[in-house]
């Protein structure tokens, strides 16, 4: 079967550093998306990998690791406004995206 | 019309009813998507279209269908609505249903079916 882990819950704190991960396990694999999705709002884009290595952009940076079927999410300077659920997924072999449940990660002062 | 749109926000339903719930674009994207989001569970696609006159299943079929007339719209339709339908809908879009694509949601409907 197909599965996406991460946590389901984080706390950090404003101004630090965190790293969400992300493990899967899918048939075939075409890239890795990360998306924001506050809540009761819709998911919004962040970062798409798919070639082993780190992408930055900005605050936020990603990494993948294929033969390891590993990714993180790298949130730096942390904000309030970071406060959301994280969500990853794999595109597959039939370019269909299988969601992880998704992070939400809390922010406090 | 900026992006994508969802009709309507919210609804409550009576179990056994028929309810479609309206999605367009106007990216002029080629592939939709429907999902459901569940507490606890992954985004879990309902179906799909990859362009205008073709559809696909996704993950959870069952209970629904959708048509793809034309670029713009994708309406999913319950048929006979029950409770375990109860969920969170969105509809999404990408440039193509193939490839590395960023989707699009749409801000959601939420259905609750009594």
């Amino acid at each position: 079967g197909q599965n996406i882990d991460q946590p389901t819950e984080m706390t950090a704190t404003e101004g630090a550093i965190v790293q969400i991960n992300c493990t899967y396990q899918t048939s075939g694999f075409n890239g890795l998306f990360w998306y924001q999705q506050h809540a009761g709002e819709a998911p919004t884009f962040l970062s798409y990998n798919v070639l082993d290595g780190l992408e930055e952009k900005g605050r936020f940076s990603s990494f993948l690791s294929r033969s390891k079927g590993y990714s993180y999410l790298l949130l730096k300077e942390l904000q309030m406004k970071d406060s959301a659920s994280y969500l990853c997924a794999v595109l597959d072999s039939n370019y269909q995206l299988i969601w992880g449940a998704g992070t939400k990660l809390i922010i406090k002062p | 019309i900026a992006g994508i749109t969802q009709a309507p926000t919210s609804q409550i339903l009576a179990a056994g009813r028929r309810m479609t719930l309206r999605c367009t674009q106007d990216m002029r994207h080629n592939a939709m998507y429907w999902y459901r989001q569940d507490l606890g569970l992954g985004l879990r696609l309902i179906h799909y279209s990859n362009t205008a006159g073709t559809t696909g299943k996704g993950e959870v079929p069952d209970g629904y269908s959708v048509s793809r007339a034309n670029t713009d719209d994708f309406p999913l339709t319950l048929a006979s609505a029950v409770p375990s339908q109860t969920s969170v809908y969105f509809c999404a879009s990408s440039d193509s249903g193939t490839g590395g694509n960023e989707q699009f949601f749409g801000p959601g409907t939420r259905l609750t079916v009594l």
